[in-house]
């Protein structure tokens, strides 16, 4: 079946470092959502990504999706404390449903200040 | 608007014993379902709905029931619980195709069971 696959499973930077997390299928995704999830919370959704090689903004954080949607990754820019949390990238099928949407298992980012 | 409600946030269960997880949304989203999160395992779909009357398996299903009745609610039951059942868990709901449109979560349940 479909896999999504995640890493770094965990990440500890300084705070002002740069942050990096990747997203793999094993399948072509029809699109993919970023979600976060602060410690003792719920998830939350971040982003979607839809279209081949779309690259998405919000403030210091940097959202692509790969030329083969295949692929993508979330880059945060000079992290902050509030940045700390876990984060999960959700693929979906083709002509699925929301039932077909698979979660990576999440990179849980800790930020020393 | 409450958004996803769920009830209740925390749980203690002795093995073999069953309840019932409750879960409600006001947003009058067609799309529900159930997820499991455990340590380094991320979220596992339990079940899911498509809307009132009509639900189906995820990746974990072995244990559970749900059943969908009206719109807003979705309760997931424990016929029997196990101790490998020990998790929280999360209701999620989104609006018309799940696919193309964010996915609210509830609070969660904690549920240990002894």
């Amino acid at each position: 079946g479909q896999q999504v696959m995640q890493i770094p499973q965990y990440q500890h930077v300084q705070e002002g470092e740069d942050f990096t997390t990747y997203c793999n299928s094993s399948t072509t995704l029809s699109n993919i959502q970023w979600y976060k999830q602060r410690p003792g919370g719920h998830p939350v959704f971040l982003i979607q990504l839809v279209k081949s090689g779309e690259v998405k903004k919000q403030k210091r954080l940097t959202f692509q999706f790969g030329e083969a949607k295949k692929n993508s990754s979330l880059h945060i820019t000079a992290t902050q404390t509030t940045d700390v949390g876990t984060y999960f990238c959700a693929g979906g099928n083709y002509g699925g449903s929301q039932g077909n949407l698979i979660f990576g298992k999440g990179t849980k980012l800790s930020v020393k200040p | 608007n409450a958004g996803v409600t769920q009830t209740p946030k925390f749980q203690v269960l002795k093995t073999g014993q069953s309840m019932t997880l409750q879960c409600a949304q006001d947003m009058n989203h067609e799309y529900m379902s159930w997820y499991r999160q455990d340590p380094g395992m991320g979220l596992r779909l339990i079940h899911y709905s498509v809307g009132a009357g009509i639900t189906d398996q995820g990746e974990v299903p072995n244990g559970y029931n749900v059943s969908r009745s009206t719109t807003e609610d979705f309760p997931l039951r424990l016929l029997s619980a196990a101790p490998s059942q020990t998790s929280v868990y999360f209701c999620a709901s989104s609006y018309g195709s799940g696919l193309n449109t964010e996915a609210f979560f509830g609070q969660g349940t904690r549920l240990t069971v002894v």
